[in-house]
């Protein structure tokens, strides 16, 4: 598959705590933000979107905090299962660049039973 | 993967080869991208297009061309492939969810 032996900050979490995970966005225009994860030999998948005029946005077992006057962002994922093992990007786009998506450089969750 | 898909998933080539990706999507979404993924960097933008024969370069475009001659198609071009271009590729569609990725072209260039 596509692995492609990222070296990436780890984050080991047991089976059933809650994960969360960090970012920081480099673009003070960026209005819109994606989180994505990727699992091995696959592409990113969307997991949980939020704009600007937002601080804070539920999914099913994930919420994104967005914090924009230090440029943060995260990623909370309520009780984390073997499945959520994977990479996690956030990624920002400045909604008239043509959508162009600007990826943060990745954090791999591995899940421990 | 919503009506994308990348060809070949695999390939390797020499040093100095001409190397064409292909992205097809079935859906008519205007909005298309190309990225590599190398360890340390992330996803990375190559090209992208918004539109038949509307192209325009990304971040890292040195050593890469694109065409779009109908909407389905994307095409990434490496004219004359490097060891540094050896890579994960990516296209990406702009679509109702936002976007939507492929499932990805290892390339190694040899």
């Amino acid at each position: 598959g596509e692995s492609v032996g990222l070296h990436l900050p780890t984050l080991s979490v047991q089976e059933g705590d809650n994960s969360i995970i960090n970012c920081a966005y480099s673009n003070s225009a960026s209005d819109y933000f994606i989180w994505y994860k990727q699992e091995s030999g696959k592409g990113p998948q969307f997991i949980i979107d939020i704009r600007s005029n937002m601080d804070k946005r539920q999914g099913q077992r994930v919420t994104v905090l967005l914090n924009k006057t230090v440029k943060h962002l995260s990623l909370q994922i309520a009780a984390t299962q073997p499945g959520d093992s994977a990479v996690y990007f956030c990624a920002e786009i400045k909604t008239d660049s043509w959508g162009k998506l600007q990826f943060g450089a990745g954090t791999q969750v591995v899940v421990t039973p | 993967d919503a009506g994308i898909t990348q060809s070949p998933r695999h390939k390797v080539t020499e040093t100095g080869t001409p190397v064409t990706l292909r992205c097809h999507q079935t859906e008519n979404h205007r909005y298309m991208y190309w990225y590599r993924q190398d360890p340390g960097h992330g996803l990375r933008l190559i090209h992208y297009s918004y539109g038949v024969k509307d192209t325009d370069k990304g971040e890292v475009s040195d050593g890469y061309s694109v065409s779009r001659s109908k909407t389905e198609d994307f095409l990434l071009t490496l004219e004359s492939a490097t060891s540094s271009q050896t890579s994960v590729y990516f296209c990406a569609i702009r679509d109702n969810y936002g976007y939507t990725f492929g499932s990805g072209t290892r390339l190694t260039v040899v």
